[in-house]
């Protein structure tokens, strides 16, 4: 059964330290999402990439946030420094070229303090 | 732009009962449009989709959505719930060509199963 693994499942960390979120995408999708999930302002699309290209990272706040594909079967989400602002659970999610059925990861919950 | 607005962010039913689950679209073109289910701890799994086919949808679990134009909505219903059914569920959009440029989700609703 194929799926978007995620790590770390759960990370607390201090206030203005580097926290590095990894995603390993299902074989052979080559669309590659970053959501993050908050009470308050719900599911937000972070960024995206397709063919390791980012397409569209308009959703992330970009000085302290950072995506990346090194190859096709790593995807990177960094925040450095992070912020308590930034507790949150993390979304991986790939796709098939063409089509638009995302499949997700189970999330990275962050907790800074 | 395209958004989604659901109706409810808590809903509660009596085990047997029907479950409706609102969701109500605005696009300026052809919408896809999809519901989602979240358990605990659990990322989001796919429950359905509409992509200009059939406008009645049938999911997994015995969920299924009904398109409906003039009223811009995709209702999600299941005829009787099941204590399982306990979950967040999302409403989402994305657009006939838009290809896999990310979806947008509603705010989300908890169903609430009564035994």
């Amino acid at each position: 059964d194929a799926r978007v693994t995620q790590t770390p499942r759960h990370k607390v960390t201090e206030m203005g330290q580097e926290v590095t979120m990894r995603c390993q995408p299902i074989l052979g999708h080559n669309t590659v999402f970053w959501y993050r999930q908050t009470m308050m302002q719900g599911l937000e699309l972070l960024a995206y990439f397709r063919n390791r290209a980012p397409l569209d990272d308009s959703g992330m706040p970009k000085d302290r946030f950072s995506a990346e594909m090194p190859d096709a079967t790593l995807a990177t989400l960094k925040i450095q420094p992070s912020e308590p602002r930034d507790s949150a659970v993390y979304f991986c999610a790939s796709a098939p070229s063409g089509a638009n059925v995302l499949t997700f990861g189970a999330g990275s919950r962050l907790t800074v303090l | 732009a395209q958004s989604v607005t659901q109706l409810g962010s808590h809903v509660s039913v009596s085990e047997g009962a029907l479950v409706l689950l609102r969701c109500n679209y605005s696009s300026s073109v052809p919408p896809y449009l999809f519901w989602y289910v979240q358990y605990p701890n659990q990322g989001l799994q796919l429950l359905l989709k509409y992509t200009s086919a059939a406008t009645l949808v049938k999911g997994i679990n015995g969920f299924e959505a009904e398109f409906k134009k003039s009223e811009t909505s995709f209702h999600l219903t299941k005829p009787s719930a099941h204590m399982s059914d306990a979950a967040e569920y999302f409403c989402a959009i994305n657009y006939s060509g838009g290809g896999a440029d990310g979806l947008t989700f509603g705010k989300g609703t908890h169903l609430i199963i009564q035994p």
